[in-house]
């Protein structure tokens, strides 16, 4: 069973806010990412991570950031929230690298008004 | 560009056989994967493909033609929990997943 655990599950925030959603997995997997996703829509990758000190940026990764200080915590941070960034967050792991497959952690549902 | 498509939406009766399908053209291939999602939850792994053939797990079945960027997953025995949304994945050459929109699985009695 994968251990891979988001905090805030829900978080409603007005515009203009900083933001943290964390991420923590007690797996001890390398690779760890971060998605959104609209209802109905494709996963899009925002950042993504091969271990400690490393973070590499996707698609969607131009209005936050993510910092990986330990290998089970890689938070996603919002500098200032604005209501396009009304999204689910979903973070993943891999333990296999590049062939493995993900677990995810339950999403961080945003509201931003 | 890299593209991933499957259908919208599928109905199916409990009970019967459902087949889901996919195709992709993406820059190389390193692997598909099949994933599972729940309104409102994550996605769950189901199965991955890298050979051509069929790979078979339980009541699921995933299908792989690299020749003709082609997928399927197929179900059977279908059961009222199989109603979900079925993610298709591709790892093109740098490693990175391409999802599909996924396909809307409404399962009637």
């Amino acid at each position: 069973e994968a251990d891979i655990y988001q905090t805030p599950r829900y978080l409603v925030i007005g515009t203009g806010k900083k933001i943290t959603l964390e991420c923590s997995q007690t797996m001890g997997h390398d690779k760890m990412y971060w998605y959104q996703q609209d209802p109905g829509m494709e996963l899009h990758l925002i950042h993504y991570s091969y271990g400690v000190n490393s973070t590499e940026k996707g698609d969607l990764s131009s209005e936050s950031t993510v910092s990986r200080i330990r290998t089970e915590h890689f938070p996603l941070t919002l500098e200032s929230a604005r209501p396009s960034h009304t999204s689910q967050y979903l973070c993943a792991s891999s333990e296999y690298g590049d062939t493995g497959e993900l677990f995810f952690g339950e999403g961080s549902r945003l509201t931003v008004l | 560009g890299q593209n991933i498509d499957q259908p919208t939406e599928m109905t199916a009766t409990e009970g019967a056989i459902v087949q889901i399908n996919c195709t992709y053209q993406t820059s190389g291939f390193n692997g598909l994967f099949w994933y599972q999602q729940h309104a409102g939850e994550a996605p769950t792994f189901l199965s991955y493909n890298v050979l051509d053939g069929l790979e078979e797990k339980g009541r699921f079945s995933s299908f792989l033609s690299r020749s003709k960027g082609y997928s399927y997953l197929l179900l059977k025995e279908l059961q009222m929990k199989d109603s979900a949304s079925y993610l298709c994945a591709v790892m093109d050459s740098n490693y990175q997943l391409i999802w599909g929109a996924g396909t809307k699985l409404i399962i009637k009695p």
